[in-house]
C-alpha cells in the first residue's frame, strides 16, 4: 500500500537557520505530493503541492521538489522564523481509475520549533 | 464563508457512551472525510464520502459510523466509546478529485475515560 516516511523529529532551530525536512514515499501509480502545516491549536493547512515529477511547489519561502527517481519530496526553507514553529506533514494522493477523491496518506509529522 | 466547521471542540466521554461529532462545510464540496490524529502516527483516514448518500471505509473504521444525507454535513458517530478512541478528530473536504487540496476543520479533542 501507499506510505509516507518523514524524518524523525522534533527539529529545533535558531531564527534565520536553514531548514530541511526529509520526506520519502511509496506509491503505486503517479501520486500528487503535498506538505501540510498545523499551527498550535489549529487544523491542517495546505502549504504547497506538486502534481508531477520535477514540479517544484513553493509558498511562504518554503519549497519542495517532486523527485520521482528518489521518491522524495523534501521540504526546505533558507531562513526560518519563529512564526514557522508548527507541525509539518508530508502527504500523498494517488489516483485510481482517473480519480482519487482526495484520499490522502500522511507521514507521521515533524515538529519544528524555532527560537529567537 | 465559514469553511469547515466542527463541534464540539472538546469532549470527555466514559467508556461505553455514544456520541456524534459534527462536521459541516459551506463550500459545496463533494468529497468529505474524517481523520484521527495520534502522537507519532500522523493522520489516519477513518471514513470518507464522495457525495451525498455515498460513504466508504478508510484505514481505521472500526467503532465508527458515518452517513451523508446532505452535501454540507458529514457526522461521525462513536457507537460505544473506548479509551483507544481518545484522539484528535479532524474533518476535511475537497472540491474535486485528483490533486485536490483538502480543507480541514479545527478539530475535536476527545478523551474517553
Amino acid at each position: 500500500g501507499d506510505s509516507v516516511t518523514q524524518m524523525e523529529g522534533p527539529v529545533t532551530l535558531s531564527e534565520e537557520a536553514c531548514l530541511t525536512i526529509n520526506c520519502t514515499y511509496t506509491a503505486t501509480g503517479y501520486p500528487s505530493l503535498f506538505w501540510y502545516v498545523q499551527y498550535p491549536g489549529e487544523g491542517l493547512q495546505l502549504l504547497l503541492k506538486a502534481t508531477k515529477a520535477d514540479d517544484k511547489g513553493s509558498n511562504k519561502g518554503f519549497e519542495a521538489t517532486y523527485r520521482k527517481e528518489t521518491t522524495s519530496f523534501h521540504l526546505e526553507k533558507g531562513s526560518v522564523q519563529v512564526s514557522d514553529s508548527a507541525v509539518y506533514f508530508c502527504a500523498l494522493s494517488t489516483t485510481a481509475g482517473g480519480t482519487s477523491y482526495g484520499k490522502l496518506t500522511f507521514g507521521q509529522g515533524t515538529i519544528l520549533t524555532v527560537h529567537p | 464563508n465559514a469553511g469547515v466547521t466542527q463541534t464540539p471542540k472538546f469532549q470527555v466521554l466514559k467508556t461505553g457512551q455514544s456520541m456524534t461529532l459534527q462536521c459541516a462545510q459551506d463550500m459545496n464540496h463533494e468529497y468529505m472525510s474524517w481523520y484521527r490524529q495520534d502522537p507519532g502516527m500522523g493522520l489516519r483516514l477513518i471514513h470518507y464520502s464522495v457525495g451525498a448518500g455515498i460513504t466508504d471505509q478508510g484505514e481505521v473504521p472500526n467503532g465508527y459510523n458515518v452517513s451523508r444525507s446532505t452535501t454540507e454535513d458529514f457526522p461521525l458517530r462513536l457507537l460505544s466509546a473506548a479509551p483507544s478512541q481518545t484522539s484528535v478528530y479532524f474533518c476535511a473536504s475537497s472540491y474535486r478529485a485528483g490533486a485536490a487540496e483538502q480543507y480541514f476543520g479545527p478539530g475535536t479533542r476527545l478523551t474517553v475515560t
